[in-house]
């Protein structure tokens, strides 16, 4: 079965500050997809990230960063010199590479950015 | 930029009740999804949708629920009879392809539908 666990509800960090985001998943799978997902005040589920699971290299894309480490199934973000307009939910999703049109999300961390 | 867009963005409906919640997903696109979120829960797969058929359902998408696309861009979800714990925000996604041909998971979510159920 496949799961997705974000130990942390919610998150205050102070503006500037960096921030992580945890996310751990199992899967059964040999092959699979990892997502983040990005759910502002207004609602809707943005994308910001897929990694493949034969693909272990970080990458990062401005203030933003994913480490993904298929040894301890995690596959965290991080928020460098965060801003108030990041304070958001968000999610991490994991899908089965060959069914990649059901994913299944983790229960979301809500992130508030304090001025 | 192409968005998905959905209506209403907020229905209250009697308990038993018949509710259907539209979407229009991106005009190229060819995978439609139904997704739905309890307050301040995570967000959970319903179904899936290509090809005018269902590809993958869950648990949760029991008889009580159905979807169609009634013509070339209108996508919708059906609740026969609406329970209390249907309540919830309803988002439909779609996407390109699935990795088999597109951006695998790079779904566009919708706004939402919150579904109130009395």
């Amino acid at each position: 079965a496949q799961k997705v666990t974000q130990a942390q509800t919610e998150i205050s960090v102070v503006e500037k500050e960096d921030v992580t985001l945890d996310c751990v998943y199992e899967t059964r799978d040999t092959t699979y997809y990892l997502f983040w997902y990005k759910q502002p005040p207004s609602g809707e589920l943005v994308f910001l990230i897929r990694r493949n699971s034969f693909d272990e290299q970080n990458e990062i894309s401005g203030r933003y960063s994913w480490n993904f480490q298929k040894s301890t199934s995690s596959f965290n973000f991080t928020i460098t010199a965060s801003q108030v307009v990041d304070s958001a939910v968000y999610f991490c999703a994991l899908s089965d590479f060959n069914r990649d049109d059901k994913i299944i999300f983790g229960k979301g961390t809500r992130l508030h950015i304090l001025p | 930029e192409p968005e998905v867009t959905q209506t209403p963005s907020h229905q209250v409906t009697q308990m038993g009740q018949e509710v259907i919640l539209h979407c229009v997903p991106i005009s190229n696109h060819l995978y439609f999804y139904w997704y739905r979120q309890i307050l301040g829960q995570k967000v959970e797969f319903l179904v899936s949708f290509y090809n005018n058929e269902i590809s993958e359902k869950s648990e949760i998408f029991d008889d009580q629920f159905s979807v169609e696309r009634p013509d070339g861009s209108n996508f919708t979800l059906k609740i026969r009879s609406t329970k209390l714990e249907d309540s919830a925000m309803y988002f439909c996604a779609s996407s390109e392809g699935t990795g088999r041909g597109g951006r695998p998971g790079e779904l566009f979510f919708g706004e939402g539908s919150r579904l109130t159920v009395l």
